[in-house]
């Protein structure tokens, strides 16, 4: 059975920084692309970054490119988003998601299954 | 990047009845690339339907996605309790994938 599961979410003032963690089981970790997908309260879902099977590529939507940063674990199953810079925009839910594929192509941004979420909120 | 308007916002409807649930983009992709979810509150979505058409596994019968191009339905023929929630559509054809804002089916 996948499962994902997200820690290191919390309070932090703007201008701060948090690291973010996904920790998967039930799957053949290196195989698969992974995102963090993020939901605002009360709000949609927005994608947040993709980073593929091996890690060697990392894609990221527009309203955090340059402030996140994704990388992952192969020793440990796990993923992580360095936020750095954080603003009180960022306050959302952070939901870490499995692609469908390895590569970032279109199955890579197909969500087959989902972690809990993980609270961060940005706020003095 | 492709912006997705759902619509109805807001779909009021009985158990038992059918629901009709669109999706429309900014430009046309390839099918292939559209999904659906489902969220409940305080869950974490559930993906129901990729490929525009092909249902996840473990999703009901009664869940049916079709379409084409820019417009996308997503239907449920009879609604069961468990089926009041929000849906989302999503495009995963390229980067950024966006969703769409989302419709709530509340019971009536």
């Amino acid at each position: 059975e996948v499962q994902l599961l997200e820690s290191g979410g919390g309070l932090v003032q703007p201008g701060g920084s948090l690291r973010l963690s996904c920790a998967a089981s039930g799957f053949t970790f290196s195989s698969y692309a992974m995102n963090w997908v993020r939901q605002a309260p009360g709000k949609g879902l927005e994608w947040v970054s993709a980073i593929s099977g091996s890690g060697g590529s990392t894609y990221y939507a527009d309203s955090v490119r340059g402030r996140f940063t994704s990388s992952r674990d192969k020793s440990k199953n796990t993923m992580y988003l360095q936020m750095n810079s954080l603003r009180a925009e960022d306050t959302a839910i952070y939901y870490c998601a499995k692609g469908v594929g390895m590569y970032c192509g279109g199955d890579c941004y197909l969500f087959d299954h989902w972690g809990q979420g993980t609270l961060v909120t940005v706020s003095s | 990047e492709i912006v997705l308007t759902q619509s109805p916002g807001t779909l009021s409807l009985s158990p038992g009845e059918r629901a009709t649930l669109s999706c429309r983009a900014s430009q046309s992709f390839s099918s292939s690339y559209l999904a659906w979810y489902q969220q409940k509150p305080g869950q974490a979505p559930r993906l129901l339907i990729y490929g525009a058409s092909s249902r996840a596994t473990g999703i009901p019968d009664r869940f049916s996605g079709s379409g084409s191009g820019t417009d996308f339905t997503l239907t449920i023929s009879r609604l069961e309790p468990e089926d009041f929630a929000v849906y989302y559509c999503q495009h995963y054809s390229r980067s950024p994938p966006t969703f769409g804002g989302g419709t709530k089916v509340e019971i009536k």
